[in-house]
Formats: structure tokens, sequence, C-alpha cells
């Protein structure tokens, strides 16, 4: 199984409205990322788990919280959100954060489309 | 400070070769990564060179020059579904993977 699966595809959200972003991959990777994606931008890194600890966050509003309950998913919950986070929200793991001279690829989820209103 | 060059935007033929060229400056340089991304999907691993030279794989090839800062990507034979933005993405000392802002090659019949 090579594959990470996003749930929902697509999320359309009021500003007060609370919902999560859901994630899992059983390639049995120790690291997972969250990256927010514009049109026609590349992916931001947003946070990176290491065995299912948070490595980084890349001063990310406090409205976006990660979560990793265990070694395959990971969770993005969304608060009181501005229209201007609209974006396509992208999981994506590889099988260590450090893994030098080797491919450590990124593997990426299909993606959540995300509409704030 | 970290800086990823490519060009916006390519035009090429079905059956051409295209070389999509990359600058980058980033904080430590620990390998780099060539995904490719159609429209509206995620980013899919295309290739990873950490040692100068070329790394061939089908239809495409990377290649990487640290002393440059240099990289491209050689795709041969084009297809229509070639079509896709594709990103220059090296990794920093802190293994961060810093995306450039990707080139939209179009392929034309």
């Amino acid at each position: 199984d090579t594959e990470v699966t996003q749930t929902p595809k697509h999320l359309v959200m009021g500003m007060t409205n609370k919902k999560s972003l859901k994630c899992e991959q059983h390639m049995g990777h120790r690291a997972m990322y969250w990256y927010k994606q514009k049109a026609k931008k590349p992916p931001e890194l947003m946070f990176v788990y290491s065995y299912e600890k948070l490595s980084i966050n890349e001063s990310v509003p406090s409205r976006f919280s990660p979560e990793c309950p265990n070694s395959s998913l990971l969770n993005l919950h969304l608060h009181a959100l501005q229209p201007e986070d609209s974006a396509l929200y992208l999981c994506a793991s590889s099988q260590e954060l450090r893994l030098a001279g080797l491919y450590n690829e990124q593997f990426f989820g299909p993606g959540t489309r995300l509409t704030v209103l | 400070g970290q800086n990823i060059d490519q060009p916006t935007e390519m035009t090429a033929t079905e059956g051409a070769i295209v070389q999509i060229n990359c600058t980058y400056q980033t904080s430590g340089f620990n390998g780099l990564f060539w995904y490719q991304q159609h429209a509206g999907e995620a980013p899919t691993f295309l290739s990873y060179n950490v040692l100068d030279g070329l790394e061939e794989k089908g239809r495409f090839s990377s290649f990487l020059s640290r002393s440059k800062g240099y990289s491209y990507l050689l795709l041969k034979e084009l297809q229509m579904k070639d079509s896709a933005s594709y990103l220059c993405a090296p990794r920093n000392r802190d293994d961060k993977i810093i995306f450039g802002k990707g080139t939209r090659l179009h392929i034309l019949p």
C-alpha cells in the first residue's frame, strides 16, 4: 500500500465552524506533513510530525491545530478560519524526517479543497 | 535566505524534448527533488539527485550541479499527459523540502 488518503475531498465551512481534516497512511512512515497550496502557487509547509511528535511548526496561526493520534493518522483541526484560508490542504508522509543521503521522498495525498465562506 | 528560480511557463510539441532549468539557494543542501503536479491534483515524485550528475528514469532525466546550485529536468518523447506543473524542490540542512513556484508545461499536438 503506497497510498496516502485524505478526507474529506471537499469542505465548505463558515468562519464560525469547527471542522477537521484527516490523513492516513499505512506505509510505516514516521514523518507526516501538512501543506497548504493556493492556486498556481507551490505547496507551503505548515507542520511536520516525526514519530508522532510535532517537529516543525512554520509559524502557522493557532486557528489551525494539528494532531497525530498514532503513527498512521494525522489530523488538522480548523476553527474560526478566514476566507483567505481557502486552499488545497495536502498531507504527505515520508519514511523519516531526517534520512541523510537517501531518497526519503514525500508521498502526497490527493488533498482536501477547503472553501471558507 | 532561500530562493528557487525556475521558468513560469514553457511550451513544447508532442514527441519533442524539453529541459526545465532550476537554480536554487538554500541554507545547506541535502538533495533535490523534482515533482510533477497536474492541475487540481497532488504532487507526485519524479526524481531525486544528491550527487552531481545525471539520473535517468525512462523518459525523464534529472541533472544536478551542486557547485552551481543548478538542476534541470529533461523530458523526452513528450506526450500530451506530460502537460503539468513541474516543481523543483531542494532539501535544506534541516531536511525541509522547499518547493519552487513550478514550471507550467504546455504540450501542443
